[in-house]
């Protein structure tokens, strides 16, 4: 079955750098997109953009240009997330999703940002 | 950007009842529209996708419509387990935009 598996949670500063990583497995990587969605606490879901897992290209939604950074490591069936220069706001849980419909989603990860 | 107004933001509801949730899309999106459930620390489960068809494992109590370009869930017999906040999802263009969600509680 496909499963998609995130990385444990994070305790970050403001300025630090982050990176989220999201294990596929079950399925042939190169088959579906993968999607990053932003929840922050107690809010809904923000759409982030996705990452063409066949040539590696990323699009990002308007709001997540800059220092947010997709990438592969395809050999090892893993998509990542980045996030450069953290601030308060970045503090969410972000997720992983694939599938044409966003069938398959990761169990989220923690992302905290404190000095 | 496509917007997708999504309504009432909170419900509560009996077991048994029968509960409608809606979204509006701001432009045509055909029928690529999918619902989703989140409970609380847990990720979203997709429930129906090409705004009409049941996604893989979900009680035929869930069913979605279409009527132009606004979306509905229907929720028949109500269940406890049904508790959640509910979102749509248009996937017609990039960058694909989630409705606020619906936070259904039981009476």
């Amino acid at each position: 079955q496909i499963q998609l598996v995130q990385s444990g949670p994070e305790l970050k500063k403001p300025g630090e750098s982050v990176k989220i990583s999201c294990k596929a497995s079950g399925y042939t990587f190169t088959n579906y997109g993968m999607y990053w969605v932003k929840q922050a606490p107690g809010q809904g879901l923000q759409y982030m953009g996705w990452i063409n897992t066949e040539t590696g290209k990323p699009t990002y939604a308007d709001d997540f240009k800059g220092r947010f950074v997709f990438f592969l490591e395809t050999s090892a069936s893993t998509a990542y997330l980045q996030i450069n220069n953290l601030k308060n706001e970045d503090m969410a849980t972000y997720f992983c999703a694939t599938g044409g419909w966003f069938a398959y989603w990761g169990q989220g990860t923690l992302v905290t940002v404190s000095s | 950007d496509i917007q997708m107004t999504q309504s009432p933001a909170s419900l509560s509801a009996s077991p048994e009842e029968i509960v409608t949730i809606t979204c509006q899309a701001s432009q045509d999106i055909g029928n690529w529209l999918a619902w989703y459930q989140q409970k609380p620390g847990k990720s979203p489960q997709l429930l129906i996708y090409s705004a009409t068809s049941l996604a893989d494992g979900i009680p035929s109590r869930f069913s979605g419509s279409r009527s132009g370009t606004q979306y509905s869930l229907k929720i028949s017999r109500l269940q406890v387990e049904d508790t959640g906040i509910y979102y749509c999802l248009q996937r017609y263009s990039n960058p694909r935009t989630f409705g606020g969600g619906t936070k259904l509680e039981l009476k």
